[in-house]
């Protein structure tokens, strides 16, 4: 088991164009999430999966922000006309439901520069 | 709602001192605490959990907490620093009814001294 993956781990883009973030979870884990870490904070909440199904969202999450998990397995973050205000550490993160359902493990993070 | 506190942004210890980084919680609901640690430009890994079992839980690399509901706090603590020990240190809280997502301080830089 490789652990979580993330790909790309550094992302340059001008503002206005589109990114998209692939996250591959650790492979018997079901649930899958994202995160957001600007420079000097901790990392915040954006959504979550159980397999397929995007069960919650924070409000950081604008509407040009999309996230799928088809099949429930890797996962997509993709953000439309990039803002600087976007550039961060994007991390993905998994866990799976039962005893074990608190503990989650991150990947090494995508980090997103707009200029 | 679910919070946490890490007194101190930056905390500088000597090479084989006592460690201590601080954490308090704020939580309707019974917590599940959490201490990861963040080296540059890397993802984080967990160094300990608390999860309603044993109040003093030891972690990875030495690490311990102790989980104390009368203060709200779950204190991260390391009898002797190594310099391999210097990075960013976050407290995080979830519960049962969140779906166990984290909710984290603001993280603690930690700086080992010769």
């Amino acid at each position: 088991d490789t652990g979580v993956s993330q790909d790309p781990r550094h992302k340059i883009t001008k503002r206005g164009q589109n990114v998209t973030f692939r996250c591959d979870p650790i492979s018997e884990h079901n649930r899958l999430y994202w995160y957001r870490q600007t420079l000097g904070q901790g990392p915040e909440f954006l959504t979550y999966f159980q397999n397929e199904a995007q069960l919650e969202k924070s409000r950081l999450l604008s509407d040009r922000f999309s996230a799928e998990r088809p099949k429930g397995s890797f996962s997509t973050l993709e953000i439309q006309r990039t803002e600087q205000g976007d550039s961060a550490m994007y991390l993905c993160a998994s866990s799976t439901t039962g005893t074990s359902d608190y503990e989650q493990y991150f990947g090494p993070g995508t980090r997103l520069t707009v200029t | 709602a679910q919070s946490v506190t890490q007194l101190g942004s930056h905390v500088s210890v000597s090479e084989g001192a006592l460690v201590l980084l601080r954490c308090n919680y704020s939580s309707s609901v019974p917590p599940y605490l959490f201490w990861y640690v963040q080296y540059p430009n890397q993802g984080l890994q967990l160094l300990l959990k608390y999860t309603s079992a044993a109040t003093l839980v030891k972690g990875i690399n030495g690490f311990e907490a102790e989980f104390k509901k009368s203060e709200t706090s779950f204190h991260l603590t390391k009898p002797s620093a190594h310099m391999s020990d210097a990075a960013e240190y976050f407290c995080a809280v979830s519960t049962t009814g969140t779906a166990s997502k984290l909710t984290f301080g603001t993280g603690t830089r930690l700086q080992v001294t010769l």
